[in-house]
């Protein structure tokens, strides 16, 4: 089946700091790629909607410069947490679409700022 | 009130039992409705898949939805310790193979205790 590798599964940061989260589609094209966040015990808010080579759609509420995507191939979708603050630290939840399953989601990664 | 609702649990049983799953929604215009399980600090993983109305059975699940009730349910037969995980139900206006994003419920924390 489809494979979305998502990297790191873990980073801590010092607060002001930036850190960059990179999802890949490994055997398939990802058209559109999603990013979302999870809060203990919430579900999956989503953050963003990429498409290949085009600006991201934000969700209503999501700071565009604060957390920067970048899709620059059919194969990579980066998120760039700008500045992080300790109210940013959860998990982060890549998903492409375009692969046999429909949507595919990464591993996740789990983002502390101390 | 949310698009999809879904009790959060926990929900603990024995092995061996039949579990129910269930999200309610509003949003009368979804069409394509989906489970997903998620284990500890990992991404979902896509389970059941159905289109509008109806049963669909995969091995120990059985997946149904009921449009006339905006309700649907996740059956798990002869549950196994292994089935610990959260389980989140997703929709749709639009396939899985398309970019409509996902609409998730909150999750529901299960628990099978040998």
């Amino acid at each position: 089946g489809a494979v979305v590798s998502q990297h790191p599964s873990r980073v801590i940061c010092k607060s002001g700091t930036s850190v960059k989260i990179e999802c890949r589609s490994l055997d398939f094209q990802a058209t559109t790629m999603f990013w979302y966040r999870q809060f203990p015990k919430q579900s999956l808010m989503l953050m963003a909607t990429s498409n290949e080579g085009s600006k991201a759609t934000y969700e209503q509420g999501v700071e565009k410069d604060k957390f920067l995507i970048n899709h620059a191939s059919l194969t990579l979708s980066t998120l760039t947490v700008t500045s992080a603050h300790p109210e940013d630290s959860s998990f982060y939840i890549c998903s492409a679409s375009g692969g046999a399953d429909g949507y595919t989601f990464g591993s996740g990664t789990r983002l502390t700022v101390v | 009130q949310k698009e999809v609702e879904q009790d959060p649990g926990p929900l603990s049983v024995p092995e061996g039992a039949i579990v129910s799953l269930n999200c309610t929604y509003s949003n009368s215009a979804f069409q394509y409705f989906m489970w997903y399980r998620q284990y500890s600090r990992k991404g979902p993983e896509l389970l059941m898949y159905t289109y509008s109305s109806g049963n669909k059975e995969d091995g120990r699940f059985t997946a149904q939805v009921d449009k006339s009730s905006k309700y649907i349910s996740l059956f798990i037969r002869d549950s196994q310790p292994s089935d610990s995980a959260t389980y989140l139900c997703a929709m749709s206006a639009m396939g899985i193979q398309g970019a409509q994003k996902l609409v998730f419920g909150q999750g529901t924390r299960l628990t099978i205790n040998p």
